[in-house]
């Protein structure tokens, strides 16, 4: 059983499109973090949540951590074909703990 | 470039065999981090090191071992390869309470 799961796990879209990605868990994380991976590379971070309702801005995504800090989910407006990439939700539950990730969302751009 | 390095890029060895992996954190991380990626199972967490010693493990099959130098360099050793083996071998360093994770550019392990 995965402790993240994250749907949709693929999606395909047309340019200028908005996104919505979805990290779930019955357990409670004292942090989430989201990554962005490119194929034959290595993830890449994006952002990290710690308050349960927090809302932080990266350029055209928005990321939420859920008020009970169990679920986060990642938008994206007016999606570009650079957005193209796998999304990895991952979660700490215990400061210093190990990462747990999600099975990622394949998300292709299409122009 | 995240500043953590990692060799080789690509290693295509035989069943059997055994390899190792390097791994070069960035400057004043502590901690290396070693995941598995497949096709079918997604990042998988092996071991974890923090400054020489063991401090987490995770899937790791007993034919795997990894190591953590004096120097904070990392070797992933896996032996009697399977072909079941073959994935994106990845390390990965990290400073901080967060957990924040800074990944290496891979290796990726052919088992033929």
């Amino acid at each position: 059983t995965q402790l993240l799961e994250q749907s949709p796990q693929f999606l395909s879209i047309q340019e200028g499109e908005n996104l919505t990605v979805y990290c779930n868990s019955s357990s409670v994380f004292s942090s989430l973090q989201w990554y962005r991976q490119e194929p034959g590379e290595g993830p890449v971070l994006l952002v990290t949540v710690v308050t349960g309702g927090e809302v932080k801005k990266l350029k055209r995504l928005t990321f939420q951590f859920g008020d009970a800090r169990k679920d986060s989910s990642l938008h994206i407006t007016a999606a570009q074909p650079g957005d193209t990439g796998l999304y990895l939700c991952a979660g700490v539950k215990n400061q210093g703990g190990k990462l747990i990730f999600g099975q990622g969302t394949e998300l292709s751009v299409k122009p | 470039d995240s500043g953590v390095t990692q060799t080789p890029k690509h290693l295509i060895t035989a069943t059997g065999q055994r390899v190792t992996l390097r791994c070069s954190p960035r400057s004043g991380d502590l901690s290396v981090y070693w995941y598995q990626q497949s096709l079918d199972q997604g990042l998988q967490f092996l071991i974890q090191y923090y400054n020489g010693e063991e401090r987490a493990k995770g899937n790791i099959l007993e034919r795997f071992s990894a190591q953590q130098f004096p120097d904070l360099h990392s070797e992933l050793n896996l032996s009697s390869l399977e072909l079941g083996d073959s994935a994106l071998y990845f390390c990965a360093s990290s400073v901080g309470r967060l957990n924040e994770q800074f990944f290496g550019p891979g290796t990726r392990l052919t088992v033929l």
